[in-house]
């Protein structure tokens, strides 16, 4: 099936510095979403992406639809301790089912 | 009120027993879907549900049944658990508008196989 190349598996970083993780396909979808799973909680929904070369932005984070749809990034910017988490991409096409990320661990040191 | 709920939180079984974890929902969404989360390996679709007629495999549906009952209710059965089925299992539900879909999780269901 599908699959969903996301990176990089993990980072660590310094609190204040800025984060970048992008999920490939060899496919391309209509729809990019980004979800961010909390220690114990279910994954919860961040952006979602519905154009070709649509950017949008919640708070510190900031999202791509790349222009191939074959791709999306995420940012996150001047991290804070409570951004530590699994982020995941999803991608779908044509109403079918999501195809998701393997996640990108994010741990933050104070 | 959370929207999609899970029951139970967390389960320990053994080997050989047969487990059914729940899932109820009040968003009004036609789809349901269950994931099976293991470290390292993201989240895998166990079978998915479009309406309350409808039922289709995933990628890893061996092991496992289900059961829509009603617009708000899809459940998951283990007929025989095994230790590797040991993972933190997810409900979504969706709704497709406009060929857009959004998935939205419930707070998952830690199961322990011995």
């Amino acid at each position: 099936g599908q699959q969903l190349n996301q990176s990089p598996q993990s980072m660590f970083i310094q609190e204040g510095e800025d984060v970048s993780m992008n999920c490939t396909s060899s496919s391309i979808f209509n729809t990019w979403l980004w979800y961010k799973q909390d220690p114990g909680e279910g994954p919860v929904l961040l952006i979602a992406l519905y154009k070709a070369g649509e950017l949008t932005s919640n708070g510190r984070l900031t999202a791509q639809f790349g222009i191939t749809r074959k791709d999306s990034f995420l940012n996150i910017s001047a991290s804070i301790p409570s951004d530590v988490g699994i982020y995941f991409c999803a991608g779908q096409l044509n109403g079918n089912k999501l195809v998701f990320g393997a996640g990108t661990i994010l741990r933050v040191k104070s | 009120d959370a929207d999609v709920t899970q029951t139970p939180r967390n389960r320990i079984t053994k080997t050989g027993k047969r487990i059914m974890l729940e899932c109820s929902q009040t968003k009004g969404h036609d789809r349901m879907y269950w994931y099976r989360q293991d470290p390292g390996l993201g989240l895998r679709l166990i079978y998915y549900s479009f309406d309350v007629k409808d039922i289709n495999k995933g990628e890893i549906s061996d092991g496992y049944s289900v059961s829509r009952q009603a617009q708000a209710k899809f459940s998951l059965s283990l007929e025989s658990a095994i230790p590797n089925q040991t993972a933190l299992y997810f409900c979504a539900t969706s709704d497709l508008v406009g060929g857009d879909e959004t998935q939205y999780f419930g707070p998952g269901t830690r199961l322990l196989v011995l």
